[in-house]
């Protein structure tokens, strides 16, 4: 119940198209849903987040759709660049005894931007 | 403002030996999150600290341990290291506990058990 499940596991894309990750999850206590990119060598940086009382927040060309009813979410990346080459991950946290230092996260999509 | 910070980068440890690796925090930040992550497990959460106190742990041995200081750096510690143990470990730090999840991470140490 704790796991988010992310797909696809890798992604290839042409400069300038969509790039769309999923991750679902099952326990409806978690409230909060970032994104993480990370390249190689380097900690994960945050993207963007989302809390389930919205269905969409945009950030530039990143925005997050988000599912309540069907417990999903994804992360689309317009225009792609060979630039947003890099690993990406989903997570969800939640408030557990006033901790909210525990995020959950999914497994990685690696993403390539072919030129 | 400077970002998370980790020390060391890199290590070599024998099996059976011991390590400590170093977190500094965003200045200003308060709480600060340990995870491990692996090719095979992902990121996992190790535990959380929040003013001195270990506020959440996750799913791992006791081998595994942690501390945080009055200036919020927080330092972890793995004893009688096992080959399994060779990952990447990563410092996270945020604001505070409650009403900011927002987690910002260090470039983490790289730990090689041999």
């Amino acid at each position: 119940q704790q796991q988010v499940k992310q797909s696809p596991q890798s992604l290839i894309v042409q400069k300038g198209g969509i790039s769309i990750i999923n991750c679902a999850y099952e326990n409806t206590a978690f409230d909060y849903f970032p994104w993480y990119q990370q390249f190689p060598g380097k900690g994960p940086a945050l993207l963007i987040a989302i809390r389930p009382d919205v269905s969409e927040k945009k950030e530039g060309r990143f925005t997050i759709s988000f599912n309540k009813s069907a417990k999903q979410f994804s992360l689309h990346i317009m225009d792609s660049q060979p630039g947003d080459s890099a690993t990406y991950f989903c997570a969800a946290g939640m408030n557990y005894g006033g901790s909210q230092g525990n995020l959950i996260f999914g497994k990685g999509t690696k993403l390539s931007v072919k030129p | 403002k400077a970002g998370v910070t980790q020390t060391p980068r890199y290590l070599i440890k024998t099996r059976g030996q011991q390590v400590t690796l170093s977190c500094s925090p965003i200045s200003g930040h308060r709480s600060v999150s340990w995870y491990q992550q692996t090719p095979g497990q992902g990121l996992q959460f190790l535990f959380e600290y929040f003013s001195e106190t270990q506020r959440n742990k996750g799913n791992f041995p006791g081998r595994f341990s942690g501390r945080q200081f009055s200036n919020s750096r927080s330092e972890m510690n793995v004893s009688t290291l096992e080959l399994g143990d060779s990952a990447l470990y990563l410092c996270a730090s945020s604001l505070e506990p409650s009403g900011s999840y927002e987690q910002y991470f260090g470039p983490g140490t790289r730990l090689t058990v041999t």
